[in-house]
């Protein structure tokens, strides 16, 4: 156990709809990630959140955003879901620490099914 | 990030040593190099990383060239639980504001450990 939560586990959708993936950070930590995993494109970096301020964004979507709270929990929201958007979705999260040395904590995954 | 070049896939025996190849021949001297591996439907999960010497820790090993273009981790001991994709990510300390360290994951090895 990473010590990451993600909920839900599983979700299916709707093409059109809009959902809300949650994580939850390891307790002390400050940066979250949020990182795509699909068949055809492996596992790609969305965008990364610290202590509450968006501080790198990767291949994001228009249609994908995402903020952290002041609880340093955070939430992507998807919208106007397509079939291509069916993919695992993975949070991290890492301590404050030595640039380039610390590891990230990743949770289980949510999994997202657009039907 | 500098890219990494591993096998697609390798095979082992249960309780035989397991060397994992990772070759990194644009790596820059403020490149960390990092395993992570990615059991069956689970988050990927670290397993070791270092700059210049050879590191040990409770999993496994990471041997890095002195010219540091290659590193190996090592598995003394594979298990069936060892079984996942494992990769080799570079990440670069010059990344400033202890913030911006997303991981750029390439296709990993696919390691088969065989009872």
């Amino acid at each position: 156990d990473s010590g990451v939560t993600q909920t839900p586990k599983h979700l299916i959708t709707a093409t059109g709809q809009r959902v809300t993936l949650r994580c939850s950070p390891r307790s002390g930590d400050l940066s979250v990630y949020w990182y795509q995993q699909s068949l055809d494109q492996g596992l790609q970096f969305l965008i990364q959140y610290y202590n509450g301020e968006e501080r790198a964004k990767g291949n994001i979507l228009e249609r994908f955003s995402a903020q952290q709270f002041p609880d340093l929990h955070s939430e992507l929201n998807l919208s106007s879901l397509e079939l291509g958007d069916s993919a695992l979705y993975f949070c991290a999260s890492s301590e404050p620490g030595l640039a380039g040395s610390y590891e990230q904590y990743f949770g289980p995954g949510t999994r997202l099914t657009v039907t | 990030d500098a890219k990494t070049t591993q096998p697609n896939s390798m095979e082992s025996n249960e309780e035989e040593p397991v060397h994992l190849p990772c070759n990194h021949s644009t790596i820059s001297g403020t490149d960390y190099i990092h395993w992570y591996r990615q059991l069956p439907s689970q988050g990927p999960e670290y397993v070791i990383h270092g700059l210049t010497s050879n590191v040990n820790n409770r999993m496994a090993s990471l041997a890095i060239a002195e010219d540091r273009k290659s590193s190996t981790l090592i598995l003394h001991r594979a298990t069936l639980r060892d079984a996942a994709v494992y990769y080799c990510i570079l990440r670069d300390v010059r990344n400033s504001g202890g913030s911006n360290y997303k991981l750029t994951f390439g296709k990993g090895t696919l390691l088969t450990v065989n009872p």
